[in-house]
């Protein structure tokens, strides 16, 4: 009940097109929906995050499109770049402490 | 910008021994958090720290981890008697009591050997 289920475990995307990143939670308890992004011999760093009361967020070249009935929640980034080669993490967090639960990332590579 | 620091970057030990991983959080954060992250493999909570006291530890914070906030700045993770398994990337977060963003040190890597 505590895992976070992420897809694909690695993605290789052509420059200029779309990468899109699977979730899903069993727990109904969690409300926060968070997507890291990492790179090598870095810490996480937040890219983007949703609450269950919207069913999408947009920041720039980042989507998260929530799914609240399927448990289901994806990140779409739009025209991928090189630089955006990095590992992404989904997580999932339940109230009061909001402790992370981690999805096991993917690894997105970007060709030129 | 703000952000959270750790020291040392890396740190090798042999097992048995006493490490002591460092955290400088975002100055005005309330909550504090450690992780690990085992090489290749998925971030892991290991325990919330709010109000001078722990608020919630995993399974894996066990009897030979402990944390402490020792002054208004650092907040330290102490490991008593490290074990080969406990080889992995520790990452300090920190959040204020207004949203629920999380932010992360760049990590400390410890080997235990």
């Amino acid at each position: 009940q505590q895992q976070v289920k992420q897809s694909p475990q690695s993605l290789i995307v052509q420059k200029g097109g779309i990468s899109i990143i699977n979730c899903a939670y069993e727990n109904t308890a969690f409300d926060y929906f968070p997507w890291y992004q990492q790179f090598p011999g870095k810490g996480p760093a937040l890219l983007i995050a949703i609450r269950p009361d919207v069913s999408e967020k947009k920041e720039g070249r980042f989507t998260i499109s929530f799914n609240k009935s399927a448990k289901q929640f994806s990140l779409h980034i739009m025209d991928s770049q090189p630089g955006d080669s990095a590992t992404y993490f989904c997580a999932a967090s339940p109230g009061n402490n909001r402790k992370l639960i981690w999805g096991l990332g993917t690894s997105l590579a970007v060709n030129p | 910008e703000p952000e959270v620091t750790q020291t040392p970057s890396h740190q090798v030990t042999q097992m048995g021994q006493e490490v002591i991983l460092r955290c400088v959080p975002i100055s005005n954060h309330l909550y504090f958090y450690w992780y690990r992250q085992i090489l290749g493999q998925k971030v892991e909570f290991l325990v919330s720290f709010y109000n001078n006291e722990i608020s919630e530890k995993s399974e894996i914070f066990d009897d030979q981890f402990s944390v402490e906030r020792p002054d208004g700045s650092n907040f330290t993770l102490k490991i008593r008697s490290t074990k080969l398994e406990d080889s992995a990337m520790y990452f300090c977060a920190s959040r204020d009591d207004r949203s629920y963003e999380q932010y992360f040190g760049p990590g400390t890597r410890l080997t235990v050997t």
